[in-house]
């Protein structure tokens, strides 16, 4: 069965300092992957979302960047966090398909407060 | 325009009754999918049911249903004998397949369990 890594869990950093969120994706081949931030209360907004190696769609300009480096890894990264960059991040995977039923799955989470 | 519209904020419900979550969507492609996922306070995401844009009948998953009306373009979720775990936020989600790679989520509906 598929499983959808995030770490870490929570994350309490300074305004200013840089970010690595990684997200990685087991049991299947080929995932789509996707960013999505959540403020307190809110829906999602998708950041990012990859459909394979090196292949990344920004959705909102702002001060993070995504990489993929390897098939299941998704990294989502900031090199100055800002203020607005707190929230909840939430990675996701679907497959690379349109069938019935195909439906995005999420990981835990990492909640982000910057200070 | 908006893809999905959730115009319910939030809502109570007594514990055992039944309760409606409104979702309406908005799409020129006649093949899409709709989703509906619960958000607890912890932060999962958790999807909950799926309705194809060709399905001849309602989707139904234990105490889930989608009630949907494709003429008038609405996927709305009911929820039968509430229980005070359903207390959540709830996201109405769609795929399109002309362009599936992307997932569009409404605001999301807060829906409080009343013991």
């Amino acid at each position: 069965s598929q499983t959808i890594h995030q770490w870490p869990a929570t994350l309490v950093q300074p305004v200013g300092s840089p970010l690595s969120l990684e997200c990685t994706v087991e049991g299947t081949s080929n995932p789509n992957l996707y960013w999505y931030r959540q403020a307190a209360g809110r829906g999602l907004q998708l950041l990012f979302y990859s459909v394979g190696i090196g292949q990344i769609s920004s959705e909102v300009p702002q001060n993070l960047s995504a990489s993929r480096p390897q098939d299941r890894q998704f990294i989502l990264s900031s090199k100055k966090l800002l203020l607005s960059d707190s929230g909840f991040y939430l990675c996701a995977w679907s497959a690379d398909s349109f069938t019935s039923t195909d439906t995005q799955y999420f990981g835990p989470g990492t909640r982000l407060t910057v200070l | 325009a908006q893809k999905i519209t959730q115009t319910q904020p939030g809502m109570f419900v007594q514990e055992k009754e039944a309760v409606t979550l409104d979702c309406t969507y908005d799409t020129s492609d006649p093949s899409y999918g709709l989703f509906w996922y619960k958000q607890p306070s912890s932060g999962e995401m958790i999807f909950l049911i799926y309705q194809g844009s060709y399905d001849q009948q309602n989707a139904t998953e234990g105490r889930y249903s989608l009630n949907f009306q494709k003429a008038r373009k609405s996927a709305n979720l009911v929820i039968s004998a509430s229980q005070l775990g359903d207390s959540a936020m709830y996201f109405c989600a769609m795929r399109e397949r002309n362009n599936f790679n992307k997932f569009y989520f409404g605001s999301g509906t807060k829906l409080n369990v009343k013991p």
